[in-house]
Parts: C-alpha cells; structure tokens; sequence
C-alpha cells in the first residue's frame, strides 16, 4: 500500500494564480482531512469528508474548496491565492465504523509559497 | 483559550535523561486523546493513544488528568532519534466525524 500520497510536493504560485492540490489513499478509508500547517503552529482543519459526495467546513475554509467524488481521492482547490495561504498542507485518512474512528494516516505535505 | 495548549519548548536534554511534555485542552466534554510525533519537514504520526488509566509503550508512558483537563507524556532514557515535535491531540466532541485537534507541538531536542 502507498497509504496517502500527495502532489505536488512543493509549489509555488503567484497572487491570484489557482490550483488543485492532489490527495490519495489506497487503504479504503472512508473518512479524509485537509489541514494546513503553519510555522510554529498546531495544524488546522480545512475541510474534511466521511464519505463520498459528502464534505464539511472546519475551522480555516475560506480560499478553499473541495469535492470527494470517489472513496480514494480528495482534491483541495484554491481559487485565487494568497501569500496568506502560503502553509504546509497535508492531507490525512481515517477508517470509521459505528461512530468509532480510528488513528489518521497523514501523507507527506505539499510546501505551498504565494509571492 | 486555546482548545490544545502546549509548552512549545525547547527541551533541550542529553542522552538519557528522561523529560515530560504537559498539554491542557479546554473542552471537557473531549472523548479522546493521543500524542502524535512529528519529525522536521515531515509528517505527523501517531507516537500513542492516551487512556483514562495510563498507558506505557517502551520507554513512553501516557497519562490523562481528566478533572484537571490535562495529558502528559514522559519520555525515560532518551535517544538521540527522539528529537521531534510532540504533537498532544484531542478528538472533538463531534466523534462521528473523527475532527482532531491539534496542539502546535513540543519540540525536544535530545543531545549527545
């Protein structure tokens, strides 16, 4: 198993530039996580989903957008950059059973710089 | 406040000394608790879950203070390999969306 892989590694875009970072797991779990990560900073929840066709808020959404169409892949888009978005991202799977959910799996980050 | 708070450090300590991280978290109503390590430039990954008991892997040992709201880790002989951030994580109240949240990390440097 590949577990979450992540692409691209590094980026770097200028104000107002758009792009999609990619996120995928082969370990068939059901629930996934954006969070960006700043220096010296605990990581923050973007957007997450438990399910294909679902996807939720968490506490950083703005900028962001992001679509779950099959179980294995959960892309993260950003419209219109900015240099405050300029973070580690890293994306992250669970498997959950009966409102039990279990240890997340993080994959290697993407080093986004906005200029 | 803070919902993890963390002493981001550093603990600078020699090889074999033994040193402990605390972490409080503000909700009392959080069901669970772990502690995830997380190397330079690299991911986070789960170093332990945390037990209302107390639990002991090797050399870590987890402790949960529920009344007081507050997790600790303690870490006996250390390694050079385990200088790192130590991230105290708690799961939201909301467990059917398995939502964590982070402390910003503890970051032990173990020196020769």
């Amino acid at each position: 198993n590949a577990g979450v892989t992540q692409t691209p590694k590094f980026r770097i875009l200028k104000i107002g530039q758009s792009m999609t970072l990619q996120c995928a797991q082969d370990m068939n779990h059901n629930y996934m996580y954006w969070y960006r990560q700043d220096p010296g900073m605990g990581l923050k929840l973007i957007y997450y989903s438990v399910g294909a066709g679902i996807t939720d808020k968490g506490e950083v959404p703005n900028g962001y957008n992001v679509s779950r169409s099959t179980t294995e892949d959960f892309p993260l888009r950003l419209e219109l950059a900015a240099p405050s978005q300029t973070s580690v991202y890293f994306c992250a799977s669970s498997y959950s059973s009966t409102g039990v959910s279990y240890e997340q799996y993080f994959g290697p980050g993407t080093r986004l710089t906005v200029t | 406040r803070k919902e993890v708070e963390q002493d981001p450090g550093p603990f600078n300590v020699p090889e074999g000394a033994t040193v402990a991280f605390n972490c409080t978290y503000s909700n009392s109503a959080s069901q669970s608790f772990f502690w995830y390590r997380q190397d330079c430039r690299k991911e986070p990954k789960l170093l332990m879950s945390v037990y209302s008991s107390g639990n002991e892997d090797g050399r870590f040992t987890a402790q949960l203070n529920r009344a007081s709201q507050y997790i600790s880790l303690l870490i006996r002989d250390s390694k050079l390999s385990d200088s790192a951030t130590y991230l105290c994580v708690v799961r939201g109240v909301s467990s059917n969306t398995g939502k964590l949240i982070f402390g910003q990390g503890t970051t032990l440097q173990v020196k020769p």
